[in-house]
């Protein structure tokens, strides 16, 4: 069975960094592609940042671009987003997804629960 | 950017009812759209992809159909369980682009 585990959220300040992690087991996690999607409060899905299989092609939302930085480690079984000069409209709960398949243009399969980013002061 | 019109943003429907839920999108994406399903709380599912395939363990009351850029998601008989805000998305290029959702709530 497929358990994707976000970590790494909480409360920062504008401006401060934060790292995501997601741990993933019960598939072949270096066989697809990776997604995070955000979804500020009361609102709908956001696409932020997906890594194909091999990491070889990176997407970004024009939201958050030069911003943050996806990555994924294989012998960990994990995927990263690194977040940099936070807005307060990056408020969101932040979702590990998997891909379908190893192309980043894949539907997104299995979901974990998400960790809350909050950007305030 | 390809955008994802969907409507209607809410219905309000009952146990047993057929509903209809559409999604446009701005440019040709071929059968690149999917569609998951959100409930309060809970991580997005997803029910349909390649516009009308159903993935594996999803009811069959749920179904996908398309006509050039116009996607549709149908419950043939709505059950309890499916009082939920539904999302399409494209997946033909990045940046993958969802709809804006639909809730469908008890009437």
């Amino acid at each position: 069975e497929v358990h994707l585990v976000e970590s790494g959220g909480g409360l920062v300040q504008p401006g401060r960094s934060l790292r995501l992690s997601c741990a993933a087991s019960g598939f072949s996690f270096d066989d697809y592609a990776m997604h995070w999607v955000r979804q500020a409060p009361g609102k709908g899905l956001e696409w932020v940042s997906s890594i194909t299989w091999n990491g070889n092609s990176i997407g970004y939302a024009d939201s958050v671009r030069g911003r943050f930085t996806i990555s994924r480690d294989d012998a960990k079984n994990s995927l990263y987003l690194q977040m940099d000069s936070l807005r307060p409209e990056d408020t969101a709960l932040y979702y590990c997804a998997k891909g379908r398949g190893g192309s980043s243009t894949s539907c997104l399969a299995s979901w974990g629960q998400g960790t809350l980013v909050t950007v305030s002061s | 950017d390809i955008q994802m019109t969907q409507s209607p943003s809410s219905v309000s429907a009952s146990v047993g009812d057929r509903v209809i839920i559409t999604c446009r999108a701005s440019q040709g994406i071929s059968t690149w759209l999917a569609w998951y399903q959100q409930k309060p709380g809970k991580a997005p599912k997803v029910l349909i992809y390649s516009a009308s395939s159903l993935q594996s363990g999803v009811p069959s009351r749920f179904s996908g159909n398309y006509s050039g850029t116009d996607f549709t998601l149908t419950i043939s008989s709505l059950q309890p369980e499916d009082f939920a805000t539904y999302y399409c998305q494209q997946t033909n290029s990045l940046p993958l682009t969802f709809g804006g959702g639909t809730k469908v709530e008890i009437k």
